[in-house]
């Protein structure tokens, strides 16, 4: 079956800086890849996703790439703020009738 | 407004114990799961659904049960709480690619 691995596992970067992170998944068939974030004591809520016809999606701050070849995907955050730190997790699927295998998430800080 | 609606957002109760978590979604989605997760931890699916009627378990071995009786509704039942069950219970719903969470329950079992 599908496996989707996430890292790093904690993320710590200065205020302003950018922060990128990365998953890998296993089934070549998987062609839907969304990134939600949870913050403390919050629901996780979609924020960017990619499908596998792109290879690049960004909304303001928030970027994704695909590697379909190398079968990895990445979130990057530009000119990190406060409200960035969250867990952040990777997720993909073979289509609308699949399930999401999910990362085990990134616990990203910013530091002031 | 569409939404998830988890009930109870908290639940202390005994060892031994029998409990429903509900959820309801206003979303007219099909598809309905349940997770666990440990604050800020990985999200481990323990029952889906995929309409009425139709229920799975998921990666995790739990000792709960779900139904799904009516598309909008999806509790998960627990027949003999343990301490090991003590953690957030996320609903979700989805109708397409994107899935919905609610805002969890919140189980200590003592």
């Amino acid at each position: 079956g599908e496996n989707v691995e996430q890292h790093p596992s904690t993320l710590s970067v200065q205020e302003g800086d950018s922060a990128v992170i990365k998953c890998t998944y296993s089934d070549s068939a998987s062609n839907y890849f969304p990134w939600y974030k949870q913050e403390l004591g919050k629901r996780p809520q979609l924020i960017i996703d990619i499908r596998s016809n792109v290879g690049e999606k960004k909304d303001q701050r928030i970027a994704v790439t695909l590697n379909k070849t190398a079968k990895h995907f990445s979130l990057h955050i530009t000119e990190t703020q406060p409200e960035d730190s969250a867990v952040y997790f990777c997720a993909a699927s073979m289509g609308s009738n699949y399930q999401l295998i999910w990362g085990a998430g990134t616990k990203l800080i910013i530091k002031p | 407004e569409a939404d998830i609606y988890q009930t109870p957002r908290y639940l202390v109760i005994g060892t031994g114990k029998k409990i429903t978590l509900e959820c309801s979604q206003t979303m007219g989605h099909d598809k309905m799961y349940w997770y666990q997760q440990d604050p800020g931890m990985e999200l481990h699916l323990i029952h889906y659904s995929y309409g009425v009627n139709s229920t799975e378990k998921g990666d995790l071995s739990s000792e709960s049960t779900v139904s799904r009786i009516r598309t909008e509704h999806f509790p998960l039942t627990l027949e003999s709480a343990r301490p090991s069950h003590t953690s957030q219970y996320l609903c979700a719903s989805s109708g397409g690619f994107e899935a919905f969470f609610g805002q969890g329950t919140r189980l200590t079992v003592v």
